[in-house]
């Protein structure tokens, strides 16, 4: 265990349902991040929340909601997503500083199918 | 520029081999170079990590080589065993409050016994 757990591990859903993916980290961390990992392509930021200040990949689709209510919890709204989103989606955090190494922890993921 | 370059894509060594994953990245800002190994069915996890102001690091049987000038490094699995068989990350990041990790598209290695 890496000290960053993410529920639920496995989701199908419809492309007009909304559901929700969880991700709570036990490090005190103070940076998340949600990641797209899908076959055969790098891993991809689509949201980071460091000292409270959220940053974006600009090409995420708005169907895709981040929510960070406080430094150990962070969520992952999605809505009317499509086929294409099918992946596994990497929730991780770190530690930032300016001047230190600051590793990130990844969670087991989410696999999510879009039927 | 903010592209991480990796190869191969896949890799397939006998047990006690020497697998050797490359990458390459463009922006000299980079100043934070991991390797993560990720599992089927897990999350990419810590392996070693390097920074620019040193050559080369080991830790147990992984070695990073790092070339400033080339901005290349590279990951050296000595005496592979097939409990290493996973697919492997190279990673690289600035110092800016330990956002922008920004990966390869990973190295499936296969080591077989």
């Amino acid at each position: 265990e890496t000290g960053v757990t993410q529920t639920p591990r496995h989701l199908v859903m419809g492309m007009t349902n909304k559901k929700s993916l969880k991700c709570e980290q036990h490090l005190g961390h103070n940076a998340m991040y949600w990641y797209k990992q899908s076959a055969k392509k790098p891993l991809e930021l689509m949201f980071v929340y460091s000292l409270e200040e959220r940053v974006e990949n600009n090409s995420v689709p708005s169907r895709f909601s981040p929510e960070c209510p406080n430094s150990s919890h962070l969520f992952l709204h999605l809505h009317t997503l499509q086929p294409e989103d099918s992946a596994l989606y990497l929730c991780a955090s770190s530690q930032a500083r300016r001047e230190a190494d600051t590793e990130a922890f990844f969670g087991q993921g989410t696999r999510l199918t879009v039927v | 520029q903010q592209q991480v370059k990796q190869s191969p894509q896949s890799l397939i060594v006998q047990k006690g081999g020497i697998p050797i994953i490359n990458c390459a990245y463009e922006n000299t800002a980079f100043d934070y170079f991991p390797w993560y190994q990720q599992f089927p069915g897990k999350g990419p996890a810590l392996l070693i990590a390097i920074r620019p102001d040193v050559s080369e690091k080991k830790e147990g049987r992984f070695t990073i080589s790092f070339n400033k000038s080339a901005k290349q490094f590279s990951l050296h699995i000595m005496d592979s065993q097939p409990g290493d068989s996973a697919t492997y990350f190279c990673a690289a990041r600035k110092s800016n409050y330990g956002q922008n990790f920004v990966f390869g598209p990973g190295t499936r290695l296969s080591v077989l016994p």
